[in-house]
């Protein structure tokens, strides 16, 4: 497609569940980044992927969270034993090259922890 | 670490008005862009405007520009000739040159209303 796709738009869940968030990018981006968005906030940095590896982790909370892409391309963000502080909007960007700040979003992905 | 800072939680204008969000950051760095980011409710942010800090001339898109003053920190955003369309939250950013790309830091955002 033209732009970053997430799915899925919205998701609820229960406390102590696993989740998984998918991100496809715009094609021919290698940088991929993760950003949390908590109500009322600004997207909070998660990881940054540059190609299949990851290049800064530094945002990721804890180790119940955790990030591939093993392709250089689609990427999924994994979230282990849910908690409610989880709940946020989770958003995924892409830019074609490194270090200009202009990264394309996706619509982010809803995530709800009950 | 660096932080940004906006003021004004929410704004309101009137339609083919101007209206000037404020932004300040703060840092040690020397080389650094800064960015106006705008999220309308579908969620989706899209880059406004961008600002390299080793430029002295304001950046301009069309209706938007900037303030940008290195020495007191500070980045406004400048909209002329409001559009209903400008309706969204506007979220002011920093990236650190030299440090981990993308890794931009976001003010907490200011929503702005057109109002017909």
């Amino acid at each position: 497609g033209a732009g970053v796709s997430q799915t899925p738009s919205n998701k609820v869940t229960e406390k102590g569940k696993y989740v998984e968030l998918r991100c496809d990018p715009i094609s021919g981006h290698t940088a991929l980044y993760w950003y949390r968005q908590s109500l009322g906030q600004g997207p909070e940095f998660l990881i940054y992927f540059q190609g299949t590896g990851a290049a800064d982790d530094s945002g990721l909370p804890n180790d119940r969270f955790f990030a591939v892409r093993p392709e250089g391309s689609v990427s999924t963000l994994k979230i282990q034993r849910t908690e409610r502080g989880d709940s946020a909007v989770y958003l995924c960007a892409s830019s074609q090259g490194p270090n200009t700040g202009e990264l394309f979003f996706g619509e982010g992905s809803r995530l709800t922890v009950l | 670490a660096q932080t940004v800072t906006q003021s004004q939680p929410e704004m309101s204008v009137q339609e083919a008005e101007t209206v000037t969000l404020s932004c300040t950051y703060d840092t040690s760095e020397n080389n650094y862009y800064l960015f106006w980011y705008k999220q309308p409710p579908s969620r989706q942010m899209i880059l406004v405007i961008r600002q390299e800090a080793y430029k002295q001339q304001n950046a301009t898109e069309n209706r938007f520009s900037v303030n940008f003053q290195k020495a007191a920190k500070s980045f406004s955003l400048k909209i002329s000739d409001s559009q209903l369309g400008d309706t969204a939250m506007y979220f002011c950013a920093f990236m650190k040159l030299g440090g981990s790309q993308g890794n931009l830091i976001f003010g907490k955002g200011t929503k702005l209303s057109v109002k017909p």
